[in-house]
């Protein structure tokens, strides 16, 4: 099944701005991480929230969990041109137990940051 | 090493030739995932190890498609018989195991490998 639906599609916004970019999903979840992926790399791992928790910050980064609603959002403040990226959500549906478990990824927000 | 390794960073092979793919790993850790990205963005799991044994191969094609994770090598990841459908960037990840409860660990990708099927 899809999980992890990811919107806008693409985001446009001036330096300074704020972005957010949302990331719907299907099924019950351990936790549900954010990636960001630049032209011709790899995914960068930016943040993990656990399905108990709500809310998480790191530096720029603000991540919200809505379980009941299976959504989540990634917010980045003061926006900077390095930002231009695409920003990938991804769920880990596994069942705990000690094990690590594959993810389920979106289909990504590509985000232009203009100078 | 600290990163993970992917190589060749790009492959090109003529249809219905094979191809390897190899991935190391971040030293220390036990999991290793191949995902297969098509048009710069659906991910597509294909396969996970525990160190050396296959955790998950839920989304390996059965026919053409293998891979290994053997002591003190590279992980691999061949395509048999390659088809034009399997151009694609193929990265790998790998995580640590916290052993106990629900891991959330991380996944740490490689820069891919892209393959170009002609």
């Amino acid at each position: 099944s899809q999980q992890g639906e990811e919107d806008p599609q693409a985001l446009s916004i001036q330096e300074g701005e704020n972005a957010t970019m949302n990331c719907s999903y299907k099924t019950s979840i351990n936790n549900l991480q954010w990636y960001r992926q630049n032209s011709g790399r790899g995914l960068v791992h930016l943040i993990l929230i656990r399905s108990n928790e709500r809310e998480k910050h790191s530096g720029r980064l603000r991540v919200t969990l809505d379980t009941s609603k299976k959504s989540s959002s990634l917010l980045i403040t003061a926006s900077r041109a390095a930002d231009t990226a695409s920003y990938f959500c991804a769920t880990d549906e596994g069942r705990g137990g000690g094990s690590n478990y594959k993810l389920t990824f979106g289909k990504g927000t590509l985000l232009t940051v203009n100078p | 090493g600290e990163e993970v390794a992917q190589t060749p960073k790009h492959l090109v092979r003529g249809e219905g030739q094979k191809a390897k793919l190899y991935c190391a790993p971040i030293k220390g850790h036990s999991y290793v995932f191949w995902y297969q990205q098509v048009l710069k963005n659906e991910f597509k799991f294909l396969i996970s190890f525990q160190n050396e044994n296959v955790f998950d191969e839920t989304g390996m094609p059965k026919e053409r498609f293998s891979a290994k994770c053997l002591p003190n090598s590279p992980c691999s990841l061949e395509i048999q018989a390659t088809k034009l459908e399997d151009s694609a960037v193929y990265f790998c990840a790998s995580s640590q195991s916290r052993g106990r409860g629900p891991s959330n660990q991380p996944q740490h990708f490689g820069d891919g490998t892209r393959l170009s099927i002609l």
